[in-house]
C-alpha cells in the first residue's frame, strides 16, 4: 500500500515552453502533498507543501509564479513548470502523506525534466 | 529544524551489517528522528522513524541513545540493492511533518 506515482517519468522540452507533471496517489487519500527538486549529485530541496483545495505554501526562493501548484482532489497535485528554461533542468519528485499516517511521507519515482 | 550530521561514504561487505552513524545533537523533545534512502534515480524510500525508544521493523533498526543526541541506523544483513545514499531526518509536527534533506551517507555494498 501507500503507492505515489508520477507522470510522465521524463520530459524534455524547449526553452519557454510550459511543463505539467502529475502525482498521484493510487491506494490512499493524501491530504498533504510535497514537492522536491533535486539538482545532479545534490539532495533533495523542499519547493512547497500542498493541502487539498488550499494554495500551496512555497519555501523561500522558490517562485510561486513560476512553479504552479494545484492539489485539486485528494489523490492529484500538479506541478507546472511555466516558460522552462535550461536551469531548470531537474529531478522533480513527489511526496504524500495520509491521515492514517501524518507522520510518514510516501515518495514518487520523480520526473526528470530536460529543457533544451 | 534540528541539523544532522552524517558520514559522506561508507562501505559495507555483503551479508555484513551496515551500521550508519548519525549526529542530531540540537534536536529537541518533540522532534523524530527520520531514515530514508535513496537509489540512484529513484524517490526517497521510507525505512524507518522513532522518537526516544529503539525502532525496528522488515527493513532495519534504528537505536537513538539515551541524550537523543545521536543515532545508529542498522541494517542486519546487507545486500548489493542496499546500495544508496541513505539521510537521516530530524522532523516535527508543524501542521505536516518537513523533511529537510541534508546530504546523507552513501553506502556501497560491496560483494
Amino acid at each position: 500500500g501507500a503507492v505515489v506515482s508520477q507522470h510522465p517519468s521524463r520530459v524534455i522540452c524547449k526553452s519557454g515552453t510550459s511543463v505539467k507533471i502529475e502525482c498521484r496517489s493510487l491506494d490512499f487519500q493524501a491530504t498533504t502533498m510535497f514537492w522536491y527538486r533535486q539538482f545532479p549529485k545534490q539532495s533533495l530541496m523542499l519547493m512547497a507543501t500542498s493541502n487539498e483545495g488550499s494554495k500551496a505554501t512555497y519555501e523561500q526562493g522558490v517562485e510561486k509564479d513560476k512553479f504552479l501548484i494545484n492539489h485539486a482532489s485528494l489523490t492529484l497535485s500538479t506541478l507546472t513548470v511555466t516558460s522552462a528554461h535550461p536551469e531548470d533542468s531537474s529531478f522533480y519528485i513527489c511526496s504524500a502523506s495520509h491521515l492514517q499516517s501524518e507522520d510518514e511521507q510516501f515518495f514518487g519515482p520523480g520526473t526528470r525534466l530536460t529543457v533544451l | 529544524d534540528a541539523k544532522t550530521t552524517q558520514p559522506t561514504s561508507m562501505d559495507c561487505a555483503e551479508g555484513r551489517a551496515a551500521n550508519l552513524p548519525c549526529n542530531h545533537s540540537t534536536i529537541s523533545g518533540n522532534e523524530y528522528v527520520y531514515w530514508y534512502r535513496q537509489i540512484h534515480s529513484q524517490g526517497p524510500q521510507y525505512i524507518i522513524h522513532g522518537l526516544k525508544n529503539n525502532e525496528t521493523n522488515e527493513m532495519a533498526s534504528l537505536i537513538i541513545t539515551e541524550d537523543r543526541k545521536s543515532s545508529t541506523l542498522i541494517l542486519p544483513h546487507a545486500t548489493l540493492r542496499d546500495t544508496a545514499v541513505y539521510y537521516c531526518i530530524v522532523s516535527f509536527w508543524a501542521g505536516s511533518y518537513q523533511l529537510t534533506f541534508g546530504k546523507g551517507t552513501k553506502l556501497s555494498v560491496i560483494p
